[in-house]
């Protein structure tokens, strides 16, 4: 099947950028996403990009898009203790399923 | 607009227990999913619909019934639980063709003993 692909961990300090990255394996992705999901709570969707776009900003968060190599990432910018929780990023191919990542847990420091 | 929800949040089960976990939509999506979440492992599909009276198996269907007789209701049943199963299960919907937004239930948390 298709693989995506994440590291397991990122810790950074509270102001400071994260930026957090994924590989996918699926030529077909139509869309890709990044999801939020807090401690005990459900998954939020936080952005999305089409596979024919190479970057998307939406207030702190900024998804870059290498279709080439076949790589995701989401960036936050001035990184707060509130944005500690896992990431997942997740590709969508053109027969319209999901396939995910197994998350990024990104830790934030005060 | 009540999104996606799924009943039970939490449940304990026995070994060879039957149950069935719930979701519901009321946003007439055409497609609807179940996800299981297991720790290092990301989201994997279990069954999917692509609309009333249709559905289809994923990456990991075994243990796994649904059924869609509504555009509202998608239920996964697990007819005999086994310890395998114990999880965190999310359901999630998004509108037919190439909506951008998947939407997704709070998650239920099955434990088997």
């Amino acid at each position: 099947g298709e693989d995506v692909e994440q590291s397991l961990f990122l810790s950074v300090r509270e102001g400071d950028s994260s930026v957090i990255n994924c590989t996918y394996t699926d030529s077909s992705s139509t869309y890709l996403y990044w999801y939020k999901q807090e401690p005990g709570a459900g998954l939020q969707l936080l952005t999305y990009i089409f596979s024919n776009m190479d970057m998307k900003q939406d207030q702190r968060l900024t998804v870059l898009l290498n279709k080439k190599d076949k790589h995701l990432s989401l960036r936050i910018a001035d990184t707060q203790t509130g944005d500690s929780a896992i990431y997942f990023c997740a590709e969508r191919n053109a027969g319209n399923m999901l396939t995910f990542g197994g998350g990024t847990r990104l830790m934030v420091k005060p | 607009n009540a999104g996606v929800t799924q009943t039970p949040k939490f449940q304990v089960l026995k070994t060879g227990q039957s149950m069935t976990l719930q979701c519901a939509q009321d946003m007439n999506h055409e497609y609807m999913s179940w996800y299981r979440q297991d720790p290092g492992m990301g989201l994997r599909l279990i069954h999917y619909s692509v609309g009333a009276g249709i559905t289809d198996q994923g990456e990991v269907p075994n243990g796994y019934n649904v059924s869609r007789s509504t555009t509202e209701d998608f239920p996964l049943r697990l007819l005999s639980a086994a310890p395998s199963q114990t999880s965190v299960y999310f359901c999630a919907s998004r509108p037919g063709g190439f909506g951008n937004t998947i939407y997704f239930g709070e998650g239920s948390w099955l434990t088997v003993v």
